[in-house]
């Protein structure tokens, strides 16, 4: 089973600009492995932020984007507020329908 | 407003059954995908099966493979995991999530608590 790894935490200034990435023990991720970015916040459900690598909901806060980056899924908050620090989940589709979330990232908006 | 009820979790002893439901609360709900999602205390997402609009294609991970079953009624709005031979390591918030246009995970319900302990 592919394994998808993430930083496990990063710290950000408010109005700050971080960087969290996706990468996948297989090799490079492509816009074939359909990235999704997921923010989850303590005590609550899982909200999608990204899927195909780039797009966003209707609900998405335009601060965040996503894309590919040295061979990694990336997910750039730029201008981080404190109701962004939550967790934050990848998720990778594979050959075969495997389909693997990421390890999560921590995300401290100090 | 999109809502998803999940509803079936509790106490179970290891080798039991136990049936999910995720209600949808809109009418769209027989044109999109469903997704089953677990939560383990403390831990990271898992993915756990996927079911398409009508049923015809169905995906399990290999952790619950042979074990849980994810089926459907959309006349009743209404989707569901059966799952047989629990472990301990089932213990998890159990998450359904309802795709919308290309995206798989638009909605997510708010879990449902599944203990498996003797």
């Amino acid at each position: 089973q592919a394994v998808v790894t993430q930083e496990p935490s990063l710290t950000v200034s408010p109005g700050g600009t971080v960087t969290l990435t996706c990468g996948s023990s297989t090799g490079a991720v492509t816009s074939g492995h359909y990235p999704y970015w997921f923010q989850q916040k303590p005590g609550q459900a899982p909200r999608t932020l990204i899927y195909d690598t780039s797009n966003k909901h209707s609900w998405t806060p335009a601060r965040f984007s996503g894309s590919l980056l040295g061979g990694k899924a990336a997910l750039t908050l730029s201008g981080a507020q404190p109701e962004d620090e939550a967790d934050y989940y990848c998720f990778l589709s594979y050959p075969g329908a495997r389909f693997v979330f990421g390890t999560g990232t921590k995300v401290t908006v100090l | 407003e999109v809502q998803l009820v999940e509803s079936g979790g509790g106490l179970v002893q290891p080798g039991g059954s136990l049936r999910l439901s995720c209600a949808d609360s809109v009418f769209t709900f027989s044109t999109n995908n469903m997704n089953w999602v677990r939560q383990a205390p403390g831990k990271g997402l898992e993915w756990l099966s996927y079911i398409n609009s009508d049923s015809s294609t169905i995906y399990y991970a290999e952790s619950v493979k042979g074990r849980f079953t994810i089926s459907r009624d959309n006349a009743k709005n209404s989707l569901y995991l059966q799952m047989n031979s629990l472990r301990d390591e089932d213990t998890a918030v159990y998450y359904c999530a309802r795709g919308h246009s290309s995206s798989w995970f638009a909605f997510w319900g708010q879990g449902t608590l599944v203990t498996v302990s003797s």
